[in-house]
């Protein structure tokens, strides 16, 4: 059983589209956090959300945590082919988990 | 910060075969470390981790082990390959009691023919 489902897997969209993709999980967390990856790099951390409800934005992207804190959402607003990549959310306590990701594809 | 030094970045080996990634930290002491394995375009999975020298947990069955034999240093083995076990290996490290900021490795590329 995947403790972080992400969805959706695959998402191809036009520039300038906006998008949203999504975390979930049947367990409550205190604090998720949001990462991008390129091919054959390690991810980039993009966002920490701690408190329930907690909005976040950094440029075009929007992060949400669930007021109950099992969710979290990631919004992208007028998307560029520069966010393309790998959407990984991942939890933590002794161990570090992620999800599986959302592949993301922004056609110019 | 942390740095990560992970090595070797690329290989290719033969089922069969041994291996031995390592990965040493610079930076901190007493961390956290992780062994991820990621398939092609797909997610983290998470195979071992360790909270100090010779402490190892495994999360998945497998024929790969792990060792810590010093503070900041982390060893992925095989002793017999499979060609499931291909695919990019990354390894991670997190200060414990100081926030929980992750910093990973550049990365190895394992590919069994």
């Amino acid at each position: 059983t995947q403790l972080l489902e992400q969805s959706p897997q695959f998402l191809s969209i036009q520039e300038g589209e906006n998008l949203t993709v999504y975390c979930n999980s049947s367990s409550v967390f205190s604090s998720l956090q949001w990462y991008r990856q390129e091919p054959g790099e390690g991810p980039v951390l993009l966002v920490t959300v701690v408190t329930g409800g907690e909005v976040k934005k950094l440029k075009r992207l929007t992060f949400q945590f669930g007021d109950a804190r099992k969710d979290s959402s990631l919004h992208i607003t007028a998307a560029q082919p520069g966010d393309t990549g790998l959407y990984l959310c991942a939890v933590q306590d002794d161990k570090i988990i992620f999800g599986k990701g959302t592949r993301l594809h922004i056609l110019p | 910060s942390q740095t990560i030094h992970q090595w070797p970045a690329t290989l290719v080996q033969p089922v069969g075969s041994p291996l031995s990634l390592e990965c040493t930290v610079e930076g901190t002491s007493n961390p956290n470390l992780y062994w991820y394995r990621q398939a092609a375009g797909r997610g983290l999975q998470l195979l071992f981790y360790s909270v100090g020298i010779g402490q190892i947990s495994s999360e998945v069955p497998q024929n790969l082990s792990a060792s810590r034999p010093q503070d900041r240093q982390f060893i992925l083995s095989s002793k017999k390959l499979l060609l499931s076990d291909s695919g990019f290996y990354l390894c991670a490290s997190r200060q414990r009691f100081s926030g929980n900021t992750i910093y990973f490795g550049e990365g190895s590329w394992l590919t069994v023919v």
